[in-house]
């Protein structure tokens, strides 16, 4: 079955980076869009970022755009989420999940989800 | 961005009720919308997308309905282990948003 392994949370200070991978198993993980979904502590889910199973197109949310920046290694089946510029607010568990539709355009809905890893930015 | 407004944000109900749940859009997004279900401590499950079909594997009890921008998740008979939090989000095009939630709990 579908297996989605996020890697690389922890604590970071106010301004500094980090980088969240994503390890796709059990699909041909070049055939599918992937996206980075997060959730504040005691909040509700928030869409991140999306890119086409090709690295083609690339979608933020207005919150990350031009501080986050979401890519791919297909040989590796492997999706990245390097994150610049980190504020408090972007404390939360940041789940990486696939796209339902193969080859889909912009993202529709998530049919899978990784189980998560916790990024906290704090000083 | 179109904007998507849940409601209620919470309820109790007691087991065997009928529960229903709306999703607002701010426009109109046709059928492009997903339901989806969080048990505490657990990791978010696709109920319904395209407004009103079911995923895979869901109970009969849940249905979608409603096209535009007003939408609704009904749980027919309410059971145990429906208590969790229901999210719908849209995906016509991106950003792909979600709503606040709306949290179900047993009366």
């Amino acid at each position: 079955q579908v297996q989605l392994v996020e890697s690389g949370g922890g604590v970071v200070q106010p301004g500094g980076s980090l980088r969240l991978s994503c390890e796709g198993s059990e699909f041909t993980f070049s055939s599918y869009g992937m996206h980075w979904v997060r959730q504040a502590p005691g909040k509700g889910l928030e869409w991140v970022a999306f890119i086409r199973h090709d690295g083609s197109n690339k979608y933020y949310a207005s919150s990350v755009k031009g501080r986050f920046t979401i890519s791919r290694d297909n040989s590796k089946n492997t999706l990245y989420l390097q994150m610049d510029s980190l504020r408090t607010e972007d404390t939360a568990v940041y789940y990486c999940t696939r796209d339902a539709v193969a080859v889909a355009g912009s993202g529709t809905r998530s049919d899978h989800w990784g189980q998560g890893t916790l990024v906290t930015v704090s000083s | 961005d179109i904007q998507m407004t849940q409601s209620p944000s919470s309820l109790s109900a007691s087991i065997g009720d009928r529960v229903t749940i709306t999703c607002r859009a701010s426009q109109g997004i046709s059928n492009y919308l997903a339901w989806y279900q969080q048990k505490p401590g657990k990791v978010p499950k696709l109920l319904i997308y395209a407004a009103f079909t079911l995923q895979s594997g869901v109970p009969s009890r849940f249905s979608g309905s409603g096209s535009g921008t007003d939408f609704t998740l009904t749980i027919s008979s309410l059971q145990p282990e429906d208590v969790a939090t229901y999210y719908c989000q849209r995906y016509n095009s991106a950003p792909l948003i979600f709503g606040g939630g709306t949290k179900v709990e047993i009366k």
